[in-house]
């Protein structure tokens, strides 16, 4: 059954430090989408993505985050500058259309 | 605006109980509404949505909802609860059926199944 991965499962970086997180959606979806979760809380839309720009994003999304699709099948988060508050897991979905969105297993951000 | 509030973070049963997940949802447009599991270390699985064609609505592993507008509730429920149904349950709300919107979240509410 096809499923969205995403890498890597935990990522540990340095305050201030760039990462990108990488997801690979379903290989015939065309909607895009990252959340995240920080401990304890619950699950916040960050941006959705459809022919290749993003369709919303949510205050949380500021300038230090992109995404890009940057061939046919990676979709990528970036946040430029890390801060301890961006600590959280990152979860990738995508969806055909109309149906539902299906989501990778996250990756675990920790900034120390 | 569109939210979502689970009652109760942690909820226990024993095995082979009633299970009985709780949410309630606030929206100004016509909800669909979705119930999201997530098992240790994976990611979220869609047990079942609603999207207005009938109020009871049939999810996987035996789970039902159903969508109350008077009440605006969707809580989960399950006749016969199996140890393998512990994990971490969201209910979560959306302008459209599943694609095109942004899924918007409760809480979550985690199940634990005692023997």
């Amino acid at each position: 059954e096809p499923e969205v991965t995403q890498t890597p499962s935990h990522q540990v970086t340095q305050m201030g430090q760039e990462v990108i997180l990488r997801c690979v959606p379903i290989s015939n979806h065309l909607y895009f989408y990252w959340y995240r979760q920080i401990l304890g809380q619950k699950v916040e839309f960050l941006v959705s993505f459809y022919n290749n720009e993003i369709s919303e994003k949510s205050e949380i999304f500021d300038d230090q985050f992109s995404v890009e699709r940057p061939d046919g099948s990676n979709f990528t988060l970036k946040i430029r500058s890390t801060k301890l508050e961006d600590s959280a897991m990152y979860f990738c979905a995508s969806s055909e259309g109309a149906n539902e969105q299906f989501f990778g297993p996250g990756t675990r951000l920790t900034v120390l | 605006a569109q939210s979502v509030t689970q009652l109760g973070s942690h909820v226990s049963v024993s095995e082979g109980a009633l299970v009985l997940l709780r949410c309630n949802y606030s929206s100004s447009v016509p909800p669909y509404l979705f119930w999201y599991v997530q098992y240790p270390n994976q990611g979220l699985q869609l047990l079942l949505k609603y999207t207005s064609a009938a109020t009871l609505v049939k999810g996987i592993n035996g789970f039902e909802a159903e969508f109350k507008k008077s009440e605006t509730s969707f809580h989960l429920t399950k006749p016969s609860a199996h140890m393998s149904d512990a994990a971490e349950y969201f209910c979560a709300v959306s302008r459209s059926s599943g694609g095109y919107n942004k899924l918007i979240f409760g809480a979550g509410t985690r199940l634990a199944v005692h023997p």
